[in-house]
């Protein structure tokens, strides 16, 4: 079964510190594609990143960066030098294509705060 | 080129009433998903539909809750006599029909409260 486990509910960190946000995940396919999402306090969902099963190159988009580890199922994201605006909840989710119609399945989030 | 867009964005119904949720999804799109985030969670999936079927409602509750995506206008999530558990923020996906089903464009989501 397919399953996305955020095991950080809530992390509080002081700006200009990093910080890592942890997502281990469960498939049994060989192609899946797992994604990030930000959630502001305004509630939409803002894209951040897919990437595909076949691709474990780490990438950098500016402060954020996402560590992609098929031997421990994992997918890190990594802010750096975090900012007050960074605040959210961050949801990392999963695609696969064992069902039909190719749903999403999310974790339940990491509420980041980012302290002034 | 407008994003999927989703109304109302806010929505109060007293128990017992019916609430109706829209939405468009991005242009050139006839796959729509839908999906319910219940307070301090993440989203679940509920329903899978292309233009004027049903394809997967596995994640549907079996009572009170519909769904619809005719062949002209919105998808329609519809939910009966709703209940303060329904109370939860309903996002809308959609995706092209070149087969590219892993990427789902988000709406902003309509927020249902229930008094």
């Amino acid at each position: 079964a397919q399953k996305v486990t955020q095991a950080q509910t809530e992390i509080s960190v002081v700006e200009k510190e990093d910080v890592t946000l942890d997502c281990v995940y469960e498939t049994r396919d060989t192609t899946y594609y797992l994604f990030w999402y930000k959630q502001p306090p305004s509630g939409e969902l803002v894209f951040l990143i897919r990437r595909n099963s076949f691709d474990e190159q780490n990438e950098i988009s500016g402060r954020y960066s996402w560590n992609f580890q098929k031997s421990t199922s994992s997918f890190n994201f990594t802010i750096t030098a975090s900012q007050v605006v960074d605040s959210a909840v961050y949801f990392c989710a999963l695609s696969d294509l064992s069902n039909t119609g190719n749903q999403f399945y999310f974790g339940t989030g990491t509420s980041l705060t980012v302290i002034p | 080129n407008a994003g999927v867009m989703q109304n109302p964005r806010h929505l109060v119904r007293r128990r017992g009433q019916e609430a109706r949720l829209r939405c468009s999804p991005m242009k050139g799109h006839s796959h729509v998903y839908w999906y319910r985030q219940l307070p301090e969670e993440g989203l679940k999936f509920m329903v899978y539909l292309q233009k004027e079927n049903i394809i997967d409602e596995s994640g549907m509750p079996k009572e009170r809750f519909s769904a619809e995506f005719p062949k002209e206008g919105p998808s329609i999530l519809r939910i009966q006599q709703v209940v303060r558990g329904d109370s939860a923020a309903y996002f809308c996906a959609s995706s092209s029909s070149l087969g590219l089903t892993y990427e789902q464009y988000f709406g902003p989501g309509t927020r249902l409260t229930v008094t």
